[in-house]
């Protein structure tokens, strides 16, 4: 039983294609979250969704677009993909996101590759 | 803003040798320190927390304390394994935000 599964694991495609990774959690938390994690390992939050309302949005481009249809499902689509876009993208979930000692569950990660 | 340092690595260590991988933070108020590891091709995964000041976070082996007044989280463990290896990341967060800042990663060798 898998806590937070992303799909696909791995995706390559062309520059100027549009993707879209899925993240789905059954742990029943309220807030879930987009990472990008880049070759040097360096860990970025790009949005989170509390409750399916959005309450982080960092300065990604908008080419980025989340789209949480209920609270156990965040999805990512990335239009017009870029080579710069090539990274790990890790979905997390948490209980209460705000209260400051909940922590973090990952996915295994979805490795972009834009050619 | 909030914000977590860490030592660079890599860190390339013998089986069975004392690790210390350091950490300091910059926060207001009381945030909550965590460490992460993550082994190759999977996700993060929480190895230990501490929520307080004077908290010490244990699990495996490792251990963490929660230090106010150096404002640091230092991660050690008295006796490492090859399977240890690993990237180990500091990150804090803060009550009434829905931040997680990680600090940059590093990354723990362990040789047989």
């Amino acid at each position: 039983d898998t806590a937070v599964s992303q799909t696909p694991k791995y995706l390559v495609t062309q520059m100027g294609n549009d993707k879209s990774i899925k993240c789905e959690q059954n742990l029943g938390h309220d807030t879930m979250y987009w990472y990008k994690q880049d070759s040097k390992k360096f860990l970025k939050i790009m949005f989170s969704y509390n409750n399916k309302e959005l309450i982080i949005n960092e300065t990604v481009p908008n080419r980025f677009s989340p789209k949480s249809p209920d609270k156990a499902h965040l999805n990512l689509h990335i239009n017009s993909l870029e080579l710069g876009d090539s990274a790990v993208y890790f979905c997390a979930s948490s209980q209460g996101g705000g209260a400051g000692a909940n922590v973090l569950t990952f996915g295994a990660g979805s490795r972009l590759t834009v050619l | 803003g909030d914000s977590v340092t860490q030592m660079e690595g890599p860190v390339t260590l013998s089986e069975e040798a004392f690790l210390t991988i350091n950490c300091t933070y910059t926060a207001t108020g009381y945030p909550s320190l965590f460490w992460y590891v993550q082994y190759p091709g999977e996700g993060l995964q929480l190895l230990l927390k501490a929520t307080k000041a004077d908290d010490k976070g244990s699990n495996k082996g490792f251990e963490a304390t929660y230090r106010k007044e150096t404002t640091s989280f230092h991660l050690e463990k008295g006796s490492v394994q090859v399977s240890d290896s690993a990237v180990y990341f500091c990150a804090l967060s803060r009550s009434g935000t829905y931040k997680y800042i990680f600090g940059t990663g590093t990354r723990l060798k362990v040789l047989a």
